[in-house]
């Protein structure tokens, strides 16, 4: 395995569901973050974890709930979602979050909201 | 907040020759980088090319030049002699000590 690895790539679910995305980088990086890609949109980023501990929080519905356990996983925890939570989620790491270090990304999980 | 506006949501360039994407962005910092990074499709987003605002003289990659012009708040990517392989979605990104900013990317598409 290399790099950012994203489970699952696409996921369909229903407003009452309860699902999680998982995020596993395998670059030793401290720094990693969630994403939210919506068409002709600009990426949105959601959290960011440095350390294990969260930094950033930008104004993210509690309908959405990150868990880092380790510099290594990241999940984002998903409930009684709305369908235009549906996008392309994005995962990435970074060396940290304090320098201007370069991201890599994840392939991302394709989320439906029915 | 501060903001990056990408004002060309496509674009398409012949192959071999050379295409120049637009990037503005606010801020009131004074410390701060910037990203030029590439989507292709159905893979991963990578970085093409970084620029510290710090930095008068413009990065080069390869291909891949930019033009800043920080008093006017530009930032634009310059792609020479373009390849097939070019052909991806290019998102500009802003990044200061607590904030990270995407635009809403340009679609380059390259003709053989």
């Amino acid at each position: 395995e290399t790099g950012v690895t994203q489970t699952p790539r696409h996921l369909v679910m229903g407003m009452t569901n309860k699902k999680s995305l998982k995020c596993e980088q395998h670059l030793g990086h401290n720094a990693m973050y969630w994403y939210k890609q919506s068409a002709k949109k600009p990426l949105e980023l959601m959290f960011v974890y440095n350390f294990k501990e969260q930094t950033e929080n930008n104004s993210v519905p509690s309908r959405f709930s990150p868990e880092c356990p380790n510099s290594s996983h990241l999940f984002l925890h998903l409930h009684t979602l709305q369908p235009e939570d549906s996008a392309l989620y994005l995962c990435a790491s970074s060396q940290d979050w304090a320098n201007y270090y370069e991201q890599y990304f994840g392939p991302g999980t394709r989320l439906t909201v029915t | 907040a501060q903001t990056v506006t990408q004002s060309q949501p496509e674009m398409s360039v012949q192959e071999a020759e050379t295409v120049t994407l637009s990037c503005t962005y606010d801020t009131s910092e004074s410390d701060y980088y910037l990203f030029w990074y590439k989507q292709p499709p159905s893979r991963q987003m990578i970085l093409v090319i970084r620029q510290e605002a710090y930095k008068q003289q413009n990065a080069t990659e390869n291909r891949f030049s930019v033009n800043f012009q920080k008093a006017a708040k530009s930032f634009s990517l310059k792609i020479s002699d373009s390849q097939l392989g070019d052909a991806a979605m290019y998102f500009c990104a802003y990044r200061s000590p607590n904030d990270m900013r995407f635009g809403a990317g340009t679609r380059l598409t390259v003709k053989p």
